[in-house]
């Protein structure tokens, strides 16, 4: 099943922080997200692992609550180049190996 | 490394014809998957191989569509016939590790296909 991400669209001036969610209705053992701009492939973030580890990229960090089944990413501080849609991807539950991609959620930094 | 290829990178194409869609993983990858982004329906899976053997192809939407992985180091995806809602952006990523890894993926330019 896909996961949830909220929101759906975050409008920020640089500088700025924000906050984007992902939730599953299942049990989590890994969390991966991707950053596509427009017109571009997706390219990978980070992936976040069962036990709350937390890792970062530049200034964009995220963590991981299995109990709460959800992941959240943090945009600190945003830059122009954080534009894009941020998408999670959680492990498909009838085959190993692949993810599930939930619909994204799309930033856009002003100057 | 030159990253995943893919062609075309743009198809234009009538209803009815055959298409076919084509990937180079990056060499030493031993996973690849087709994925179809739509506005409406986001980033989907279609397909995954591992080690060449397709692994889950619960995606795939009908019967008009079908992938092949001849060797390690390319990948057909084909629809035929095309219809009008086939139009879409197709990417296809790469990855090391056997089919229960969780590895970074890593996508191609993607193939815009119209279909009209």
């Amino acid at each position: 099943q896909q996961p949830v991400q909220s929101p759906q669209a975050v409008i920020l001036r640089e500088g700025e922080d924000a906050v984007i969610n992902c939730s599953s209705s299942k049990a989590l053992y890994s969390v991966h997200w991707y950053r596509q701009k427009h017109g571009e492939a997706p390219v990978f973030l980070m992936i976040l692992l069962k036990g709350g580890e937390q890792k970062g990229h530049e200034k964009i960090s995220a963590s991981f609550n299995e109990k709460k089944q959800q992941s959240s990413l943090y945009l600190t501080a945003s830059q122009l180049s954080y534009s894009g849609t941020y998408f999670c991807g959680t492990p498909g539950t009838d085959s190993w190996g692949k993810l599930q991609f939930g619909a994204g959620t799309q930033v856009v930094v002003t100057p | 490394d030159a990253g995943v290829i893919q062609s075309p990178r743009h198809e234009v194409t009538e209803m009815g014809q055959e298409v076919t869609l084509r990937c180079k993983p990056i060499s030493g990858h031993n996973s690849l998957f087709w994925y179809r982004q739509t506005m409406m329906r986001g980033l989907e899976l279609l397909i995954y191989f591992n080690n060449n053997v397709p692994i889950d192809d619960s995606g795939m939407p009908e019967d008009r569509f079908s992938a092949k992985m001849p060797n390690a180091s390319f990948s057909t995806l084909k629809i035929q016939p095309s219809e009008p809602r086939d139009s879409a952006v197709y990417f296809c990523a790469s990855r090391t590790g056997t089919s229960l890894s969780y590895n970074e993926q890593f996508f191609g330019p993607g193939t815009r296909l119209t279909v009209l």
